[in-house]
């Protein structure tokens, strides 16, 4: 695709529902990240893959939130029993770039998620 | 701890003025960094980017000022247009990218 896609673009959860967020990277880029922007502020890491493999999760709030890449490429973010304090948007971004040094990240639309 | 520091939070500027926007970081281990720029309801979206080994980067009206001792970089938006009223952001990268708050610009026609 021309972009990197992300899916549903606004989700709303019960407080203590499941949820996953879709990310379709662009074609062919090796690495992905999520990132979770609380309103007015930066977006803050959560997690990276490098192909199929979740090289870094540190950025992961806690043990609800878990984030698959099983085939290298589409990646969901799974949030259960969500709170309150889960409402943000969620960014994932994609990168032909590998190892340390990242060049240039190209960021999708995001989800933006309400639990209420 | 909040590894890069922005400033200013808010800043309105003048048609055809400079805007400045400041960013000060702590992790030496940082080797990249970039600035974008976010529209609301869009992701970020990537502007101009420097590494630590030049002091100096433009691209069009977009400059970046880089001093590595005092740990410190800059954005500066010459001729600022009502079109780039915008939220930017800066970040620092190690292997993940480090994002300050944002700055929140408006050009007034």
């Amino acid at each position: 695709g021309a972009g990197v896609s992300q899916s549903p673009r606004y989700k709303v959860a019960k407080r203590g529902q499941d949820v996953a967020l879709r990310c379709d990277p662009i074609s062919g880029h090796v690495s992905l990240f999520w990132y979770q922007q609380a309103l007015g502020q930066g977006p803050e890491f959560l997690t990276y893959f490098q192909n199929e493999a979740q090289l870094d999760k540190s950025g992961l709030p806690s043990d609800r939130f878990f984030a698959e890449r099983p085939e290298g490429s589409v990646s969901t973010l799974k949030i259960q029993r969500t709170q309150q304090e889960d409402s943000a948007v969620y960014l994932c971004a994609s990168s032909a770039g590998t190892g340390g040094t990242i060049i240039e990240q190209f960021f999708g639309p995001g989800t933006r998620l309400t639990v209420l | 701890q909040q590894q890069v520091k922005q400033s200013p939070q808010s800043l309105i500027v003048q048609k055809g003025g400079i805007s400045i926007i400041n960013c000060a970081y702590e992790n030496t281990a940082f080797d990249y960094f970039p600035w974008y720029q976010q529209f609301p309801g869009k992701g970020p979206a990537l502007l101009i980017a420097i590494r630590p080994d030049v002091s100096e980067k433009k691209e069009g009206r977009f400059t970046i000022s880089f001093n590595k001792s005092a740990k410190q970089f800059s954005l500066h938006i010459m001729d600022s247009q009502p079109g780039d009223s915008a939220t930017y952001f800066c970040a620092a990268d190690a292997g993940k990218s480090t994002f300050g708050d944002g700055t929140t610009l408006t050009v007034k026609p």
